[in-house]
């Protein structure tokens, strides 16, 4: 079974970089669009941008990011470590959420395995 | 952006009502929608997916329907189990990915 864990500070000052790790385990690492998606408290869920790992060195670590957050927001792979991770520039309270990372199939982008989530407060 | 747009936002209903929620495109995304589900303090999870497709593991009384710009999330017959929040999400466009605001299902 497929299981991801979302790693990283549960809090952050303003003005800073938010910076998340999602580890996967389980299952195969390619060809996979690797995700992140949030969820301000009380509200509805964000794709934020994913980064696809095809399993070829030639073809993998093309992103798509949601142009609302594109000049904030760089997503990395590390296949080494069946990692993947996400950094948020320049962040506000209206940052503050739950972040998942998720995967999605290569033939269409649904998130068929989540994380469990971490909540990230940005605050002074 | 496409947006999407669900109804009712909530909805009460008992143990055993056929339930709909609808999800609206604002423009077409052929059959490019999914349905996932979430409870309080848990991740979505996916139920359908392509407009009307089941996804491996649940229960054959939730159903998905559509297309173009109109979609529908049917439950046949509730559960206690299914009382949460539920999400569409189209997979048309891919800058960016959209979800619907949400459909709370309540306990009447």
């Amino acid at each position: 079974q497929v299981q991801l864990q979302e790693s990283g500070p549960g809090l952050v000052k303003p003005s800073e970089t938010l910076s998340l790790t999602c580890s996967v385990s389980g299952g195969s690492f390619s060809p996979y669009y690797w995700s992140w998606i949030r969820q301000p408290p009380g509200k509805g869920l964000e794709w934020i941008g994913y980064i696809y790992n095809s399993g070829s060195i030639y073809s993998s670590g093309n992103t798509n990011y949601n142009p609302s957050l594109k000049s904030r927001v760089t997503i990395s792979l590390d296949t080494s470590t069946n990692q993947f991770s996400l950094r948020l520039s320049s962040v506000t309270a209206a940052d503050t959420a739950v972040y998942y990372c998720a995967r999605a199939l290569a033939l269409g982008v649904t998130f068929d395995f989540w994380g469990r989530g971490t909540l990230v407060t940005i605050s002074s | 952006d496409i947006q999407m747009t669900q109804s009712p936002s909530t909805l009460s209903a008992s143990v055993g009502d056929r339930v709909t929620i609808t999800c609206r495109a604002s423009q077409s995304i052929i059959t490019w929608l999914a349905w996932y589900q979430q409870k309080p303090g848990k991740a979505p999870k996916l139920l359908i997916y392509k407009a009307s497709s089941l996804e491996s593991g649940v229960p054959s009384r939730f159903s998905g329907s559509g297309s173009g710009t109109e979609f529908t999330l049917t439950i046949s017959s509730l559960q206690p189990d299914d009382f949460a929040t539920y999400y569409c999400q189209q997979y048309n466009s891919l800058s960016p990915l959209t979800f619907g605001g949400g459909t709370k299902v309540e306990i009447k």
